[in-house]
């Protein structure tokens, strides 16, 4: 089965601090996605990022950045010089991988409520 | 470019009662997935529609029950309500391109409340 764990519930920072939201996951699946979504105060889960499990190469768009290590099966987000629009609780997912070229269903972590203050 | 649109927003029934949640795509979207997101907690797997048909299914009773149409929205129904079934419900779309993984794109949701 699979799951993930997002260990921080809720963290705060002050604006233009560095923040990095932990994401730990388990499955037997040696193909797999992982993925992040921000969900604002109006519900809506807003697509950030989908890394395959083949693909071990950081990434980096704008002030954010994400550090896939499968040795520690973890898939880290940071924000940099945080501003408070990115206020909102951020969920890590992940799902197998599709032999049916649909998308395999999400199972999300609990998520972490990011709190940037002024 | 409409996104993913879920109708009503907000929904007040008793227990007892069916409902029924509607989700329209995003545009050029042909799968539809729906999600029930507890307070407090990650969204949860129920189902998936593609051609009409469901494709998965994730650990919810019969009660829980879809549809979906040549056009490609769906429905959720839910019967004999409970108050545990009280959440706010996620309607995802996505593209079949016949190999990956594609990212599903949510709408805003229907919060449900049972009285």
């Amino acid at each position: 089965a699979q799951k993930v764990t997002q260990a921080q519930t809720e963290i705060s920072v002050v604006e233009k601090e560095d923040v990095t939201l932990d994401c730990v996951y388990e499955t037997r699946d040696t193909t797999y996605y992982l993925f992040w979504y921000k969900q604002p105060p109006s519900g809506e889960l807003v697509f950030l990022i989908r890394r395959n499990s083949f693909d071990e190469q950081n990434e980096i768009s704008g002030r954010y950045s994400w550090n896939f290590q499968k040795s520690t099966s973890s898939f880290n987000f940071t924000i940099t010089a945080s501003q408070v629009v990115d206020s909102a609780v951020y969920f890590c997912a992940l799902s197998e991988a599709s032999n049916t070229g649909t998308a395999s269903k999400l199972t999300f972590g609990t998520g972490t409520r990011l709190q940037v203050t002024l | 470019d409409a996104g993913v649109t879920q109708s009503p927003t907000h929904l007040i029934k008793t227990r007892g009662q069916q409902v029924t949640l509607r989700c329209s795509p995003k545009s050029g979207h042909d799968t539809v997935s729906w999600y029930q997101q507890a307070l407090g907690q990650g969204p949860q797997f129920i189902f998936q529609y593609y051609e009409e048909e469901e494709r998965q299914r994730g650990n919810f009773p019969d009660r829980f029950s879809g549809h979906q149409f040549p056009n490609y929205s769906s429905e959720l129904n839910v019967n004999a309500l409970l108050l545990g079934d009280s959440a706010l419900y996620l309607c995802a779309s996505s593209l079949n391109m016949g190999v990956g993984n594609q990212p599903q794109h949510f709408g805003d949701g229907t919060r449900l409340s049972i009285l």
